[in-house]
């Protein structure tokens, strides 16, 4: 089944872009994924889902600073513009027949 | 739109049984979806516990499998999650989810369920 990795934590500062990322296991670049934000104390909130293309779907409400794109193995989540709420963890998404996964988890700082 | 609901006790006893039910509304759960539970303990990520679609048909989380049951209550536009032989490692905000094709799409606001004596 497929891995998805992503860095523990990220910082950047109020107004400006990051840019997070989601890597799939070997055998599994081609897969599609999707981005959940976590606000503190709050559930999961779908963002996106984002193909290996980079072709990307975001969700009911989410606003177009958040945006996605790939490469190779790589999943990235940009979110531009950076708000206070915007403090969260994000996880990425996978899926397979009969199964799911997610990644641990980033966990941003807006500074 | 899709509006989920967890409810369930908050307390289980270690080697109990932790029942929980999702109330579906905005949609039908005879729909073409697949209704999940997913976990996350204190200070941890998201764990897939398993899910259920419309059919009936289930898909669990093997380290879990042996211990969990999806079911559907379609009288009732609900679904539910019995885990048994608990111990404290089950203790987590329990979460129930929707998938339509792929990703889940809505989440329900959690329980926490403490594993205690």
């Amino acid at each position: 089944q497929p891995v998805l990795t992503q860095s523990s934590s990220a910082s950047a500062s109020l107004g400006s872009s990051v840019k997070l990322t989601c890597t799939l296991s070997s055998g599994h670049s081609s897969y599609i994924i999707a981005w959940h934000q976590q606000q503190p104390g709050k559930a999961p909130r779908y963002l996106m889902k984002l193909e290996g293309s980079g072709s990307y779907n975001r969700g009911s409400g989410i606003p177009d600073r958040f945006s996605g794109s790939s490469s190779g193995a790589d999943r990235y989540l940009t979110i531009s513009n950076l708000h206070f709420e915007d403090e969260a963890d994000y996880y990425c998404e996978t899926w397979d027949s009969n199964t799911r996964v997610f990644g641990g988890g980033t966990k941003l700082t807006v500074l | 739109q899709v509006q989920l609901q967890e409810s369930g006790p908050g307390l289980v006893k270690p080697s109990g049984t932790l029942s929980l039910t999702c109330a579906v509304s905005g949609v039908s759960i005879n729909s073409k979806n697949w209704w999940s539970w997913v976990r996350q303990p204190p200070g941890k990520g998201l764990e897939w516990i398993g899910e259920i679609n419309e059919s009936g048909s289930t898909s669990y989380n093997p380290s879990l499998k042996s211990r969990v049951t999806i079911s559907l209550d379609k009288s009732k536009n609900q679904f539910s999650l019995k885990l048994t032989s608990v111990t404290a490692a089950d203790t987590a905000v329990y979460y129930c989810a929707r998938a339509v094709a792929g990703p889940f799409d809505s989440w329900g606001q959690g329980t926490l369920v403490t594993v205690s004596s």
